[in-house]
C-alpha cells in the first residue's frame, strides 16, 4: 500500500474561519511533509516532520499551524487565511529524511474567500 | 540562477515517439533524484528515483543521472496519449542539520494520438 490520503478534497473558507486539513499514511513512513502548490507551479515545501517532530518550517506564516498527532497522521490547521492562500495543499510521506523518496496524496484544493 | 532548471515546454510529440525530459542543477550536494508525473488538478505521482549516477529502467521509463555534468533525464519510450501530463524533476540533499528538496518547474508534455 503506497497510498497517502487527504481530506477534505475541496475546502472553501472565509478569512475568519478556522479549519483543518488532514493527511494519513499507513506505510510506516517516519517523515511527512506539507506542500503548497499554485496553478502551473511546482509544489513548494512548507513543513517537514521527522519522527513526529517538526524538522523544517520554510518560513511559513503563523496562520498555518502543522500538527503531527502520531506517526500516521499529519494535520494542517488554518486560521485567518488570506485569498492569496488559495492553492492545492499536498501532503507527502517518505520512509525517512535520508531515504526520502516521497509519495504524495491527491491534495486538498483550498479556496479562501 | 535557480538551483534546478527545467524547460517548461510544452513539448508536443506524436504517439509512439521517444520523449526526452531533462533537468540541470547547480548544487553538487544533491544526492537523491526523482521524477514525478502530475495530471491536471492531481497530486504528483512518483515515477522514478535514483541515488547514483547511471541509468535506471522501469518499463517504458528510463531515468539517467550524470552527476559530473549535473544533468538528469527521463526517457519515455513508445509514448502514449495517457502520458500527457506535467513532469517534474526533484532532487534533495540532507546535510548537517539541514534538508533541502527542490522541484523543477515542470515540463508539460502532450502526446498526440
Amino acid at each position: 500500500d503506497t497510498e497517502v490520503t487527504q481530506t477534505p478534497k475541496h475546502l472553501v473558507m472565509g478569512m475568519t474561519n478556522k479549519k483543518s486539513l488532514k493527511c494519513e499514511q499507513h506505510m510506516g513512513h517516519r517523515a511527512m511533509y506539507w506542500y503548497k502548490q499554485k496553478a502551473k507551479k511546482p509544489p513548494e515545501l512548507m513543513f517537514v516532520y521527522s519522527y513526529e517532530k517538526l524538522s523544517i518550517n520554510e518560513s511559513v506564516p503563523s496562520r498555518f499551524s502543522p500538527e503531527c498527532p502520531n506517526s500516521s497522521l499529519l494535520n494542517l490547521h488554518l486560521h485567518a487565511l488570506q485569498p492569496e492562500d488559495s492553492a492545492l495543499y499536498l501532503c507527502a510521506s517518505s520512509q525517512d529524511l535520508v531515504l526520502d523518496t516521497q509519495y504524495f496524496g491527491p491534495g486538498t484544493r483550498l479556496t479562501v474567500l | 540562477q535557480k538551483e534546478v532548471e527545467q524547460d517548461p515546454g510544452p513539448l508536443s510529440v506524436p504517439e509512439g515517439a521517444i520523449v526526452s525530459l531533462n533537468c540541470t542543477y547547480s548544487n553538487s550536494a544533491f544526492q537523491y533524484f526523482m521524477w514525478y508525473r502530475q495530471y491536471s488538478r492531481k497530486g504528483p505521482e512518483l515515477l522514478m528515483y535514483t541515488y547514483s549516477s547511471g541509468n535506471k529502467e522501469d518499463g517504458r521509463f528510463t531515468a539517467q543521472v550524470d552527476k559530473s555534468s549535473k544533468y538528469i533525464s527521463l526517457f519515455i519510450r513508445d509514448s502514449q496519449p495517457s502520458d500527457s501530463a506535467t513532469y517534474l524533476c526533484a532532487m534533495s540533499a540532507w546535510g548537517d542539520s539541514s534538508y533541502k528538496l527542490i522541484f523543477g518547474s515542470g515540463t508539460r508534455l502532450l502526446v498526440r494520438p
